[in-house]
Parts: C-alpha cells; sequence; structure tokens
C-alpha cells in the first residue's frame, strides 16, 4: 500500500515563529488532506489539497503531485496551534480510504 | 450546518464485552468510515461503509464489524473485546470516493479494562 513519511516528527518553537511541516507520499494519489489533531482528539481539516496552492489565515499548503510531496507553512504561530499534525492520502488505486503519516507533534511556548 | 456526530465520548468496557459505537455523517455526505487510533499513532482504517455496503476493509479482524443505515448513518461493533482494542475510534464522513475530502467526528474514546 501508499507509505506516508512526516517530517519533522516534532518541533518546538517560540510564538511568532514560522515553521514548515513536510509530507512525502509513495504513490500518485486522488486526494491529499492536512488534519490538525487537538488535545480532546478531534482531527479539525486544515486543507484538501490533493495538488497546487491553498492559503487560509495564517496557513498555507502546496502539494506537488508530480514530485510526491506536500508542505504545510504556519506563519507567526501562536500557542493555539500546538498539536499534531497529520497529513493523509488515499491513492489512485484505492479512493476508499485514508493512510495517515506518523504526524508532527507541534509545541508552540508562548 | 452540523457536522459528524458520534456517540459516545467515552466508554469502559470489560474484556469479552461486546461494544457498539455509533456515528452521524455531515449533511450531504453519504459515505462512512471507521478508524481506530492507539495511542501516539495515526488513525488505522477499519471500513467504509456505503449504500449500507461494506465497500472496503483494513487489516482488522472479523470482530470488527459494521452496518450504515438508509439515512447514512453508520454503527460500528466490536465483539469480544480486548485490552488491545482500547483506542480512540473516529468516524469520517465523505461523499462517495472522497470528493472533496473527509470529515472526521470529535471520537468516541474506549477503555477497555
Amino acid at each position: 500500500g501508499i507509505q506516508v513519511e512526516q517530517s519533522p516528527p516534532d518541533l518546538i518553537l517560540q510564538e511568532g515563529a514560522n515553521s514548515t511541516l513536510r509530507c512525502n507520499f509513495s504513490d500518485s494519489v486522488n486526494n491529499l488532506q492536512w488534519f490538525h489533531q487537538n488535545p480532546w482528539g478531534q482531527l479539525i481539516n486544515l486543507f484538501y489539497i490533493p495538488s497546487g496552492t491553498k492559503q487560509n489565515g495564517r496557513l498555507s499548503a502546496t502539494t506537488v503531485a508530480t514530485e510526491r510531496y506536500s508542505l504545510l507553512y504556519i506563519s507567526s504561530s501562536q500557542t493555539t496551534d500546538s498539536g499534531v499534525y497529520f497529513c493523509a492520502v488515499d491513492s489512485l488505486g484505492s479512493n476508499y480510504k485514508l493512510t495517515f503519516g506518523k504526524g508532527t507533534l507541534l509545541t508552540v511556548n508562548p | 450546518d452540523a457536522g459528524v456526530t458520534q456517540s459516545p465520548t467515552h466508554l469502559i468496557k470489560t474484556r469479552g464485552q461486546q461494544v457498539t459505537l455509533r456515528c452521524s455523517p455531515k449533511s450531504g455526505h453519504d459515505t462512512v468510515s471507521w478508524y481506530q487510533q492507539a495511542l501516539g499513532q495515526g488513525p488505522q482504517f477499519i471500513f467504509q461503509y456505503y449504500e449500507e455496503e461494506e465497500r472496503q476493509r483494513g487489516n482488522f479482524p472479523d470482530r470488527f464489524s459494521g452496518h450504515q443505515f438508509p439515512n447514512y448513518s453508520s454503527e460500528l461493533n466490536v465483539n469480544a473485546l480486548l485490552l488491545g482494542d482500547s483506542a480512540l475510534y473516529l468516524c469520517a464522513s465523505s461523499l462517495v470516493g472522497g470528493k472533496e475530502g473527509y470529515t472526521f467526528g470529535s471520537g468516541t474514546r474506549l477503555t477497555v479494562v
């Protein structure tokens, strides 16, 4: 099945700093999403981005499908950005399920 | 517009018991998927339901079963609970084929003692 690798596994920032999270995947995808999992466990959808670039406030994402990677940018980080960020994909051969990476644990200190 | 609703939020069961978790999809969505998330891991796909049928199943034993109702809501049943079934169970809804992405509920945290 498709493999999803996220980096870095852990990231500690001071409030106001910028960061880039990376997601590499091993096959062509039908769907790619970035999620933020809050301390209560809910997965909040940040972007549905199988290709191209999108922006939402301080967050933006870029997926280069031909090179099989996606980037999530967080600018002017806030303590409320803390949590685990997951990249999830479904491959063209199996668009019934999402395969998740192991996540990036982001800690933003005041 | 209501999102994905899951119940209950927390549950404690004894080994060997059976449990049923429930999910109501986001309005307009017709497909429901279930995921298991162990502590410190990413969610793992259990199965997906569309038109009241199981479309695809992940690497989970037959103790895990499900159902989708005509109103698109779904249940996840787990029989003969093991300590290792303790996890966060997440429901996701979508349009068929995952078009426009998946929306997740807040999950049910199951503890097996």
